[in-house]
């Protein structure tokens, strides 16, 4: 177990709905990434944000967004769902950027 | 940006032989290439990692060699047994731990 938990595991939404998926990080963790793994794929990286700041975006409309909390926990939000948005939702925390980036178990997301 | 392309896509041993899988990446200024190891249900798990400044790594049976003048680098498994059976991916970045660009993988199976 990395310590870092993801909720919901599975979900299912209509497309054009919106989405909030939460990470819960390691204990002493301040730094989040969140990545987009569709069937079959590698993870995609989404954002990162440390310190609440978000820090780095990789190839996503802005309809994908996030927060991160005081306590380092952190939402992916997904607005106007497409039927390719599809897929497990990955968050990995680490400790600054100097330490190995452990994952959740992911979200399960199903856009229909 | 950084392009990690890696192969094979699925490779099949039996138990005791040796497995190879191999990476190239596109941007000669990225400095880590770790390797995951993701079981079914199941987040990315770190398995071995690479410098830039640093040729080989060993770790048990497993073992990660870099080029960086032909920019590619490879995962060596010895000693396969049926529970390294897995989907393996290997990535690349500029930044460390943080921000990581994935293959797209590579299904091990693993025959007793």
């Amino acid at each position: 177990e990395t310590g870092v938990t993801q909720s919901p595991t599975h979900l299912i939404k209509t497309r054009g709905q919106q989405v909030t998926l939460r990470c819960s990080s390691q204990s002493g963790h301040n730094t989040v990434s969140w990545y987009q793994q569709a069937l079959g794929q590698g993870p995609q990286f989404i954002f990162q944000y440390y310190r609440e700041e978000e820090n780095g975006r990789g190839n996503f409309p802005p309809r994908f967004s996030g927060l991160q909390f005081p306590n380092y926990s952190s939402e992916l939000n997904v607005n106007a769902l497409e039927l390719d948005d599809s897929a497990l939702y990955l968050c990995a925390s680490s400790s600054d950027s100097n330490t190995e980036a452990f994952f959740g178990q992911g979200t399960r997301l199903t856009v229909v | 940006g950084e392009n990690v392309e890696q192969h094979p896509s699925t490779l099949s041993v039996q138990e005791g032989d040796s497995a190879v899988i191999k990476c190239t990446y596109s941007d000669s200024a990225s400095n880590y290439f770790p390797w995951y190891k993701q079981e079914l249900g199941k987040g990315p798990q770190l398995i071995i990692d690479i410098r830039s400044n640093v040729g080989e790594k060993k770790d048990q049976r497993i073992a990660v060699t870099l080029n960086k003048t032909a920019k590619h680098f490879s995962l060596h498994i010895t000693e396969t047994q049926p529970e390294d059976s897995a989907v393996y991916f290997c990535a690349a970045s500029l930044y460390g731990f943080q921000k990581l660009v994935f293959g797209t993988g590579t299904r091990l199976l693993v025959s007793p």
